[in-house]
């Protein structure tokens, strides 16, 4: 069964605090994504990987860092967390036009 | 500047009624348009994917049309059921592989009531 799985599905952090939320793939895609999604707004690209060590900034990449060492990995990294980077967190993965899954998302609430 | 709008932002219909939500753009290229469905508290389930100049898909009771000339695409619901109570969101891809971008939609929530 294909799927993208995140954790945690929900935290809570206080400001300054750094954030770890992981995401995997056991599709072997070679392209993953983390969006973001607030209120009344599209998700928002933060950062996009095109295989292991190879990323690339998003539309919305500050206080964000990623890392994939391993393809069916990819990690969203926030640094000293701020209270607008509360929000619904999305990875997702593809491997064309055809099939692009997502996971249930990450419900972060920065305190 | 948001490249794609919309309509409605809610609906409410009753179980059994048809609907029809509308997605407008400006996202160049458009290679591609994408619907999908989300839950509440959930991801993105993609229900159809449109390519061609003028396109029409269908997939059981969804049906979509895209249509680039008028940077157009509509989703038709028939015979709604409860559990088609979710977002739906518009998503245009500007080229075909993954070193395009996706533009997304704020979404139409429909609810589907009794």
């Amino acid at each position: 069964d294909m799927k993208v799985t995140q954790m945690p599905r929900y935290l809570i952090k206080r400001m300054g605090e750094n954030v770890l939320l992981e995401c995997g793939q056991d599709m072997s895609h070679e392209t993953m994504y983390w969006y973001r999604q607030d209120p009344g707004l599209g998700l928002q690209l933060i950062y996009i990987s095109y295989d292991v060590d190879s990323n690339s900034e998003g539309d919305i990449p500050k206080g964000y860092r990623v890392s994939r060492k391993k393809r069916e990995h990819f990690s969203l990294i926030l640094d000293s967390a701020k209270t607008n980077q509360t929000s619904v967190y999305f990875c997702a993965s593809s491997l064309d036009n055809e099939r692009l899954f997502f996971g249930h998302g990450t419900k972060l609430s920065v305190l | 500047k948001t490249q794609v709008e919309q309509s409605p932002q809610s609906l409410v219909v009753r179980q059994g009624e048809n609907c029809v939500l509308q997605c407008n753009y400006s996202v160049t290229p458009d290679n591609h348009l994408r619907w999908f469905k989300q839950d509440t508290g959930k991801g993105l389930v993609s229900l159809t994917v449109l390519v061609d100049q003028k396109d029409k898909t269908s997939n059981g009771r969804y049906s979509a049309t895209l249509d680039k000339d008028a940077k157009h695409s509509t989703l038709h619901i028939t015979a709604t059921l409860l559990d088609d109570t979710a977002t739906y969101i518009c998503v245009v891809g500007d080229r075909g592989s993954a070193l395009g971008r996706l533009h997304f939609g704020a979404g139409t929530q429909l609810i589907v009531i009794p």
